[in-house]
């Protein structure tokens, strides 16, 4: 079962406006991660937010985490047509190999 | 550094038939993982190896066999590929546990 779940699923925006993305999950966690994809590739990591943590900065990336209702938001601003691609969250529960459970994504199309 | 290596790219099978899809990884990490990726959904788990010489089930491990042949590579069988195998398959390594590096992942097609 997938235990993140984005909303929106699709969003659509103008270059240079800002995209937020949300997560939800069920379960505790030790911490929740965010992914890129570009189309037909492989997975990148772009952020880890730890449990203890409510907030986190990475060049143009802003996540917040609020594990009181299980939720966490990526923020991209100023938003450039090379941010177009699917983003997912992953959290980890913990445990001996650190399994992350993903989310279903939120594809994101950033108009030139 | 080449990072985590997947092949092949592509596959096209026939119902019935077995393959084995080949990973490595060249970051000396102990955590290995397989992820099957369907259209508009997220990743997966299939197996993971937290380190060599272990393997463990993961969300979807039917139909599906791994192999930790050393610290560097990680295989997953398909004994008999079924139609709704049909999918992208990612390998993962990790060393920590936090951060994940993904290969570019195997096209699946079975017939």
């Amino acid at each position: 079962s997938q235990q993140g779940e984005e909303d929106p699923q699709a969003l659509s925006i103008q270059e240079g406006e800002n995209a937020t993305m949300n997560c939800s999950y069920k379960t505790s966690i030790n911490n929740l991660q965010w992914y890129r994809q570009n189309s037909g590739r492989g997975l990148v990591h772009l952020i880890l937010i730890r449990s203890n943590e409510r907030e986190k900065h990475s060049g143009r990336l802003r996540v917040t985490l609020d594990t009181s209702k299980k939720s966490s938001s990526l923020l991209i601003t100023a938003s450039r047509a090379a941010d177009t691609a699917s983003y997912f969250c992953a959290t980890d529960a913990g445990g001996s190999a650190r399994q992350l459970t993903f989310g279903s994504g939120t594809q994101l199309t950033v108009l030139p | 550094n080449a990072g985590v290596t997947q092949t092949p790219k592509f596959q096209v099978l026939k119902t019935g038939q077995s393959m084995t899809l080949q990973c490595a990884q060249d970051m000396n990490h102990n955590s290995m993982y397989w992820y099957r990726q369907d259209p508009g959904m997220g990743l997966r788990l299939i197996y993971y190896s937290a380190s060599e010489g272990t393997t463990d089930k993961g969300e979807v491990p039917n139909g599906y066999n791994v192999s930790r042949l050393n610290k560097r590579e990680f295989s997953l069988r398909l004994e008999s590929a079924a139609p709704s195998q049909t999918s992208v398959y990612f390998c993962a390594s990790s060393e920590s546990g936090d951060t994940q590096y993904f290969g570019p992942g195997t096209r699946l097609t079975v017939l």
